[in-house]
This record gives structure tokens, sequence and C-alpha cells, in this order.
């Protein structure tokens, strides 16, 4: 079945610091991907999706371009904040609706 | 709108007692889920209805899980005789109908099992 492996956390990194977090996926197809954050204390929320091959999805300052010649869709932010401090999800559709979701990486961000 | 509504936030609960959590999706969102959230892990998929049936369920769904969604607005999620092992964040989230649509997250139910 498709799935997704992240790179493990937690990420420290320094305000304005570049940041990538690695994102592979095995699927059947060529499923949209997204990308959730998930703030302290608040909900998963969709930070960006990208539909089909060498789509790059934007939101926030961040990146993630679909490939599948390498099956990646890695985030990337040119400049971190401490506010981007959190803990970021690499997800694709896995059955009807369903998403399967990688395990996560924590962003910690000093400033 | 307030967006995904879950209850209660916090549950603490005695082995083999049983508990039921409540969400409220989007008002005009036909799909709503349910996943399940262990420390240091992603979530994992536990069932799917639109409107009101009951679409998919994940093989994580055993016997003493249950979920309803009976006139398509809120859904309940029950787990009888509860376990230790059940001790994780149910997480509920709604979509509209359509493809790649985004699915909107509640802020969770912490479930203990002491």
């Amino acid at each position: 079945g498709n799935s997704v492996t992240q790179m493990e956390g937690p990420v420290t990194l320094s305000e304005e610091a570049f940041l990538t977090i690695n994102c592979t996926y095995t699927a059947t197809g060529y499923p949209s991907l997204f990308w959730y954050v998930q703030y302290p204390g608040e909900g998963l929320q969709l930070l960006l999706k990208a539909t089909k091959a060498d789509d790059k999805g934007s939101n926030k300052g961040f990146e993630a371009t679909y490939r599948k010649e390498t099956t990646s869709f890695h985030l990337e932010k040119g400049s971190v904040q401490v506010s981007d401090s959190a803990v970021y999800f690499c997800a694709l559709p896995t059955g009807r609706r369903a998403l399967t979701f990688g395990s996560g990486t924590r962003l910690q961000v000093q400033p | 709108d307030t967006g995904v509504s879950q209850d209660p936030r916090h549950k603490i609960t005695k082995r083999g007692q049983n508990v039921t959590f409540r969400c409220d999706p989007i008002s005009e969102h036909n799909r709503l889920y349910w996943y399940r959230q262990t420390l240091g892990q992603g979530p994992e998929f536990l069932t799917y209805f639109q409107n009101e049936a009951q679409l998919e369920k994940s093989r994580l769904l055993s016997d003493r899980f249950s979920a309803e969604r009976p006139k398509g607005s809120f859904s309940t999620l029950e787990i009888q005789r509860t376990e230790q092992g059940d001790s994780a964040m149910y997480l509920c989230a709604s979509s509209s109908l359509g493809t790649d649509t985004e699915a909107f997250f509640g802020q969770g139910t912490r479930l203990t099992v002491v």
C-alpha cells in the first residue's frame, strides 16, 4: 500500500536558517501529496499540497516539489522563524479517502 | 463556523470501562474521518463516513470500537472495555466532497486508560 517515510527529528535551527525536511513516498500511481503542520496545542492544519508530478506546492514561505523520479516531496523554507516551531507531517491518500501520514518531524527554531 | 470540534478534550478512564467521544464537523462537510495518534507517531486512519454511511474501516478498528454518524452531521466514536493500549489522541477531521479536498482536523480527544 501507499506509505511515506520522513526524516526523524527533532530538527533544531536558528532563526533565519534554511530548512529541509525530507519525505519520500511509495505509491501506486501518482497520488496527491500533502504537508500538514501541528502547532503546539492545536489541531493538524494543511500547509501545502501538490496534485501531480512536478507540481510545486507553497504556503507561508514553505515549498515542496512533487518529484516522481526520486519519489520525494521534501519540505523547504528559506528562512525559518521561531513561530515555525511545530511538528510537520508528510501525507498521501490511501484507500478511498483516508490519508497515510509519516511519523512527523519536530522543528525547533531558536531565536 | 469555528471549525471541527471534539468533546471531551481529555478523558481518563479505568481499564475495562466504556468511553464515547463526539465530533462536530464543519457544517457543510459531507465527509468525516477518525484517526488515532500515539506519541511520536503520525495519525493512523480508523474510519471514514460520507454523510451517514460508514464507507471504510481500518483493520485498526477492532470489534471494541464502533463509530456512528446517525444524521450525517456529528459523529461518535465508542470504545468498549478499554485497554491500556487504547491510550492515544483521537482525531476527527472533515472535508467537503470533491477530489483532493482539504481535510480540517479538530484538536483531538486525549484518552488515558489507567
